[in-house]
């Protein structure tokens, strides 16, 4: 089965200072890994994905996340964060259901504070 | 666009009581799912159907069921809710299943149990 662990729960930076997002995944077959973000009552969005092909991945909002598959993790880095970029975080990896379907599983998320 | 449209957008509900959920899923899309987050959790995967038929069913009672219509929007229905059911239910469409199908996210309904 298929699991994703994002130690901590919380991480706070300054504006212009680099975000740092942890994530560990956990997964008997080649893994499809993705971030998601999440404004206040807001669904999930897309960040970025890695599935196949180059490890370093870039996504929206100058995010990018890095596949190691020797450490079995994908942080997600943004150089210089901004006040926007204040949310939650979630980094997920697809799994498989007993359908034969797909289905993410969701690390727990890491609520990003952004200090002006 | 429109995007995945999901109703209501809050309500809240008695113990005990029933409620229904819906999803409008992007136009051309036929694969929905269906997430429940509570509060300071990741989200969880609740069922998946495509074409009108369940592809998926995560770890819920079976007080937890769905549907998906000819136009492939979908109902979560809920039954005999508990407090532990309050939650932010999130519905996921997709142009078909598959690895690299992305999901597209709605904004939730939060379903307060009192």
């Amino acid at each position: 089965a298929q699991s994703v662990t994002q130690l901590g729960s919380h991480v706070s930076v300054s504006e212009g200072a680099l975000v740092l997002l942890r994530c560990n995944y956990s997964s008997s077959v080649p893994p499809y890994l993705f971030w998601y973000v999440q404004y206040p009552n807001q669904g999930l969005q897309l960040l970025l994905k890695y599935t196949t092909g180059a490890t370093l991945v870039k996504g929206i909002n100058g995010f990018e996340a890095e596949f190691k598959k020797s450490e079995t993790s994908f942080h997600l880095t943004k150089p210089s964060a901004h006040m926007s970029d204040a949310a939650e975080y979630f980094c997920a990896v697809r799994g498989a259901t007993q359908g034969g379907s797909e289905k993410l599983v969701f690390g727990k998320g890491m609520k990003l504070t952004v200090n002006p | 666009d429109a995007g995945v449209t999901q109703s209501p957008t809050h309500l809240i509900k008695t113990r005990g009581q029933h409620v229904t959920l819906r999803c409008s899923p992007i136009s051309g899309h036929k694969s929905v799912s269906w997430y429940q987050q509570v509060l300071g959790q990741g989200p969880q995967f609740i069922f998946q159907y495509y074409e009108k038929e369940e592809r998926g069913r995560g770890n819920f009672p079976d007080r937890f069921s769905a549907r998906q219509f000819p136009n492939y929007s979908s109902e979560l229905n809920v039954n005999a809710l508990l407090l532990g059911d309050s939650a932010l239910y999130l519905c996921a469409s997709g142009l078909r299943t598959g690895p690299n199908t992305e999901a597209f996210f709605g904004q939730g309904t939060r379903l307060t149990v009192v």
